[in-house]
């Protein structure tokens, strides 16, 4: 299993410019999140989803749009972006039901901002 | 939503026991206390979990008091390695669904 994949590792944006991130996990998970983490700060949840088709936002979902077609797929979109965007973003995902919800991570995307 | 609080940093000398402390006095009777771990700016990694009864893995164990207002991680033997920065957090059921509250973390230093 190649576990939580996140791409790209880095990125540097303009004001104003859009992205996606990507996220894919092959463990055949129902559900999944996207965190950010400034510098010297705890995760924030941004968005999470428990099955394709459904979403819902986290505590900082402003800025950031999120679909989840597919059980593997959750990208995470920038409509526009803010200097205050930069950070940190991590995706995870986990079983829902099956008792131990242990979140595995994925190893993030650099954003930059300018 | 209920948070933890964890003191911000922490010294352990290598191969004595680490106790890492987390308040969660707003835990729910139905909300897990889980602990994980970020060394440099990797993704977190999952520690161990608990719900009321104290537990224990590989990697370390987990006591909660008999109120659930606080836990202890203890690592018993700490190693370099062990040098990360560590969560304590709250899986809080909302909306039909689970979501993870983060604190800020301890940083734990283990010293040679």
């Amino acid at each position: 299993n190649a576990g939580v994949t996140q791409t790209p590792k880095f990125q540097v944006l303009k004001t104003g410019q859009s992205m996606t991130l990507q996220c894919a996990q092959d463990m055949n998970h129902e559900y999944m999140s996207w965190y950010r983490q400034d510098p010297g700060m705890g995760l924030r949840l941004i968005h999470y989803s428990v099955g394709a088709g459904i979403t819902d936002q986290g505590e900082v979902p402003n800025g950031y749009n999120v679909s989840r077609s597919t059980t593997e797929d959750f990208p995470l979109r920038l409509l526009s972006a803010a200097p205050s965007q930069t950070s940190v973003y991590f995706c995870a995902s986990s079983y829902l039901t099956s008792g131990n919800y242990e979140q595995y991570f994925g190893p993030g995307t650099r954003l930059t901002v300018t | 939503d209920a948070k933890t609080t964890q003191p911000p940093s922490m010294d352990c000398a290598e191969g004595r026991a680490a106790n890492l402390p987390c308040n969660h006095s707003t835990i729910s009777g139905n909300e897990y206390v889980y602990w994980y771990r970020q060394i440099h700016s990797q993704g977190p990694q999952y520690i161990i979990h608990g719900l009321k009864n104290n537990e224990t893995n590989e990697m370390a164990s987990l006591i909660i008091t008999e109120d659930r207002k606080s836990s202890t991680l203890i690592l018993p033997h700490a190693t370099l390695r062990d040098t990360a920065v560590y969560y304590c957090i709250v899986r809080r059921y909302t909306s039909g669904t689970y979501k993870y509250i983060f604190g800020t973390g301890t940083r734990l230093k283990v010293l040679a």
